[in-house]
């Protein structure tokens, strides 16, 4: 069955620390992984995204590392600030469908 | 640049009474065209997902159907409503498979 589990549930860390979010899968004919964000009362909207042809990828303080191997990918949020205090999600979908298949999301909380 | 129109905003509707969800997506030509549903807190979960006008694919089985009369326009719907169906109706657009979603601001739907 396909599904995308992430851990932990719930995250806090304090503002400035690195905030590590993880995620797993299991369908090795996934081939594309984006991370979406929720902020309260909003819709998701997409944060940074990888396909397994990398195993890193940056975009400012996010990055996602992917271990293709292990079916494991996390996502390190450095230098933690308040507003990005939101609901993370992973995704993934196999190559060429119409399915984006989503976790259950990670709230993180950061504290100032 | 690109619209993505939901509507309602929110229905409170009665057990047992239909249902009609819209969106429409302005500015984009021949877009993939996606519903998801969220529970209160919860994943995403992705009930249709449409590549042309006439065409729907279904994820799930949720007692829900869908439709696509127009190139811009995406309906969801139910001839009769169960509790088990509130939550947030999201509609989204993407390009290609396995490409960038944009999501609409979604309707709230309450089954009492």
């Amino acid at each position: 069955q396909q599904q995308v589990r992430q851990s932990p549930q719930s995250l806090t860390v304090w503002e400035g620390e690195t905030a590590i979010l993880n995620c797993s899968y299991e369908d090795s004919t996934f081939d594309y992984f984006p991370w979406y964000w929720q902020f309260p009362r909003e819709s998701p909207a997409l944060l940074i995204a990888i396909r397994p042809v990398s195993n890193k990828k940056e975009d400012g303080r996010f990055t996602i590392f992917f271990n293709k191997r292990e079916k494991k990918l996390s996502l390190h949020i450095t230098d933690s600030q308040p507003g990005d205090s939101a609901t993370y999600f992973c995704a993934a979908s196999p190559y060429n469908q119409g399915k984006l298949i989503f976790g259950q999301g990670t709230k993180l909380s950061i504290k100032p | 640049a690109q619209t993505i129109h939901q509507w309602p905003v929110a229905e409170i509707k009665a057990v047992g009474s239909p249902l009609s969800l819209g969106c429409t997506i302005k500015g984009k030509s021949s877009p993939n065209l996606y519903w998801y549903w969220q529970a209160t807190g919860g994943t995403l979960q992705q009930l249709f997902y449409s590549i042309t006008v006439g065409q729907v694919e279904s994820v799930v089985q949720l007692n829900l159907s869908a439709s696509r009369p127009k190139d811009d326009q995406f309906i969801l719907s139910t001839e009769k409503l169960l509790l088990s169906h509130s939550g947030f109706y999201l509609c989204a657009w993407g390009q290609g498979a396995n490409e960038r979603l944009f999501f609409g601001h979604g309707t709230k739907l309450s089954v009492l």
